[in-house]
């Protein structure tokens, strides 16, 4: 499809286990972004690249937490030593670089730490 | 703490009525603010916007009303449709920073048919 493509959508794993989930942007877009959304909260901004940059990783929780986006299309965020809490849909979207806020998101993965 | 709230956590309306879904929000550095729609098993989808330097805007059957010295907006659907029923996501960001949103906690809307 030419949507933003999330895998896996389902993820479950145990605590302590190192994750990696992909987003594939919608082609074309030069902006990408990760946001988190646990049970019952709104989406919670994580990081955005433009290009291959990070430009804003503020959103981060802690060093556990890492992406890439190593040619600017396809991004991996990485999850090292998963917690409990980390437990929830981690959402990607595009965007063309114009800074809009109208962002194209992907259906999410959702993460199970046991 | 919570920057954009919307306290309403779910809504009932019957088709053809309007819908109003409401949102405030506290940080004052907020100048952009956005309606997102999220129905089941989907990502959000973009609504519509508006500009700090306005008061209303519209599109089709949403209107968007942002009263900043009250720090409030709301989200007018008229007429609601059953195709409507979702999950709204009221979205803010300051300083141009537009792909850091802050989102409220949503609220659920069910249009009856």
């Amino acid at each position: 499809g030419a949507g933003v493509s999330q895998t896996p959508s389902n993820k479950v794993t145990e605590k302590g286990k190192y994750v990696e989930l992909r987003c594939d942007p919608i082609s074309g877009h030069t902006a990408l972004y990760w946001y988190r959304q646990s049970l019952g909260q709104g989406p919670e901004f994580l990081i955005y690249f433009q290009g291959t940059g990070a430009a804003d990783d503020s959103g981060l929780p802690n060093d556990r937490f890492f992406a890439v986006r190593p040619e600017g299309s396809v991004s991996t965020l990485k999850i090292q030593r998963t917690e409990r809490g980390d437990s929830a849909v981690y959402l990607c979207a595009s965007s063309f670089g114009q800074n809009t806020g109208e962002l194209f998101f992907g259906e999410g993965s959702r993460l199970t730490v046991l | 703490d919570q920057q954009v709230k919307q306290n309403s956590p779910s809504l009932s309306v019957q088709e053809g009525r309007i819908s109003i879904l409401n949102c405030d929000y506290t940080n004052s550095m907020f100048d952009y603010f956005l309606w997102y729609k999220k129905y089941p098993a989907e990502g959000p989808t973009f609504l519509i916007s508006i500009s700090s330097i306005k008061d209303k805007n519209e599109d089709g059957r949403f209107t968007v009303f942002l009263n900043k010295s009250a720090k409030h907006l709301s989200l007018h659907i008229v007429p609601s449709q059953p195709g409507d029923s979702a999950v709204y996501f009221c979205a803010a960001s300051a300083g141009g920073s537009n792909y850091k949103l802050t989102f409220g906690k949503g609220t659920l809307l069910t249009v009856n048919p």
